[in-house]
């Protein structure tokens, strides 16, 4: 079936600095989405992609579709503490067998004040 | 607006018990998703539901099935719980289909001895 290959797994950075993290897969994606899940909680969506090249932010938070429509990568600048959590990609292809959400495994931030 | 509701939280079963959980959605979504959350293994799909009545498997569906015979709530129940279940489990919904991204709850943390 289809994957998607996340990375980092983890991430261990200071405060302050950028985080750049990035989700791959052999196969086409019509859709990106791009989760956070605080420790406890179940994911959030922060950003939402649905075309090739497309670059969205959401506060210190920026994403991208991927021009071959096999990647996406998110960004953060200037981390913060409450920035620490799990980041999951998803990738939907609308062709797929069941049309539900492909995840990847997760990146795991841990942030040093 | 309370969003998607999972109920219990916590739960301690031992072996070979069964259990339902609970989960509760007040978005007239018409999608409903059980995953379940494994260190290193990301969200992995055990089932879902796209309406009222309707129930498919995911990914993961052996030792588990669900019933949704309110659009409004989707049971998972384990009749003969082994302790390889022991994981987060959590629900979703999403409006029709995967395209902008699913909401989940907060998760049910089992444990089986």
């Amino acid at each position: 079936g289809q994957q998607l290959n996340q990375s980092p797994q983890s991430m261990f950075i200071q405060e302050g600095e950028d985080v750049s993290m990035n989700c791959t897969s052999s196969s086409i994606f019509n859709t990106w989405l791009w989760y956070k899940q605080d420790p406890g909680e179940g994911p959030v969506l922060l950003i939402a992609l649905y075309k090739a090249g497309e670059l969205t932010s959401n506060g210190r938070l920026t994403a991208q579709f991927g021009i071959t429509r096999k990647d996406s990568f998110l960004n953060i600048s200037a981390s913060i503490p409450s920035d620490v959590g799990i980041y999951f990609c998803a990738g939907l292809n609308y062709g797929g067998s069941q049309g539900n959400l492909i995840f990847g495994k997760g990146t795991k931030l841990s942030v040093k004040p | 607006n309370a969003g998607v509701t999972q109920t219990p939280k916590f739960r301690v079963l031992k072996t070979g018990q069964s259990m339902t959980l609970l989960c509760a959605q007040d978005m007239n979504h018409e999608y409903m998703y059980w995953y379940r959350q494994d260190p290193g293994m990301g969200l992995r799909l055990i089932h879902y539901s796209v309406g009222e009545g309707t129930t498919a498997k995911g990914e993961v569906p052996d030792g588990y099935n669900v019933s949704r015979l309110k659009k409004q709530n989707f049971l998972l129940g384990l009749e003969s719980a082994a302790p390889s279940q022991t994981s987060v489990y959590f629900c979703a919904s999403s409006y029709k289909g995967a395209v902008y991204g699913y909401t989940f709850g907060s998760g049910t943390r089992l444990t089986v001895v």
